[in-house]
């Protein structure tokens, strides 16, 4: 248990669906992520959140919407997704550090979503 | 841009064996931080080691231990007698300093079986 958790667990939907992801982190840690984890393909960075400020928004597709309304709880809203973007998305949190000093990242168990 | 590869999908090992994980990243960086993360088939991806560029010392965590070679852009893990509960996916992971919160680089991930 890293201190992250994550709801739902499982989630499938159909594509004219919205749903929304859930994390939540109680570390008093300042950044929080989301990746996408899909099959055969290295993890792939979405959104990064630093003192609930969008800090990077790796090309990712506008049917998928951050939300970070505190430093504890970060959201990924989902709409008219496709099959494709059925993958595992893992949440994670971090404090933030000095330049050039880093901490690791906790993560979360994840959300398996499926997309019909 | 930098790039990280695990030229290995699938590894086994005997119990008790010792075995060793290859990566290899490519940076034009001097100063940057190394990560190997396990994660376990209940998906909480979890930090095993982590190396500063800086330092000429691999790191070491009980069983687990790196070979740094920084000139040859080459982070393997080395697991020595390993246990069941070490089967996993096992994620190499860079990161650069520009950034105060983890942006994270990982690779496409090695499967480790461990054979009783």
């Amino acid at each position: 248990e890293t201190g992250v958790t994550q709801t739902p667990r499982h989630l499938v939907m159909g594509m004219t669906n919205k749903k929304s992801l859930k994390c939540e982190q109680h570390l008093g840690h300042n950044a929080m992520y989301w990746y996408k984890q899909s099959a055969k393909k290295p993890l792939e960075l979405m959104f990064v959140y630093s003192l609930e400020e969008r800090v990077e928004n790796n090309s990712v597709p506008s049917r998928f919407s951050p939300e970070c309304p505190n430093s504890s709880h970060l959201f990924l809203h989902l709409h008219t997704l496709q099959p494709e973007d059925s993958a595992l998305y893992l949440c994670a949190s971090s404090p933030l550090g000095l330049a050039g000093i880093t901490d690791t990242q906790y993560f979360g168990p994840g959300t398996r979503l499926t997309v019909l | 841009a930098q790039t990280v590869t695990q030229s290995q999908p699938e590894m086994s090992v005997q119990e008790a064996e010792t075995v060793t994980l290859s990566c290899t990243y490519d940076t034009s960086e001097s100063d940057y931080y190394l990560f190997w993360y396990k994660q376990p088939p209940s998906r909480q991806m979890i930090l095993v080691i982590r190396q500063e560029a800086y330092k000429q010392q691999n790191a070491t965590e009980n069983r687990f231990s790196v070979n740094f070679q920084k000139a040859a852009k080459s982070f393997s893990l080395k697991i020595s007698d390993s246990q069941l509960g070490d089967a996993a996916m096992y994620f190499c992971a860079y990161r650069n300093l520009k950034t105060s919160y983890d942006k994270v680089i990982f690779g496409p991930g090695t499967s480790l079986s461990v054979i009783p």
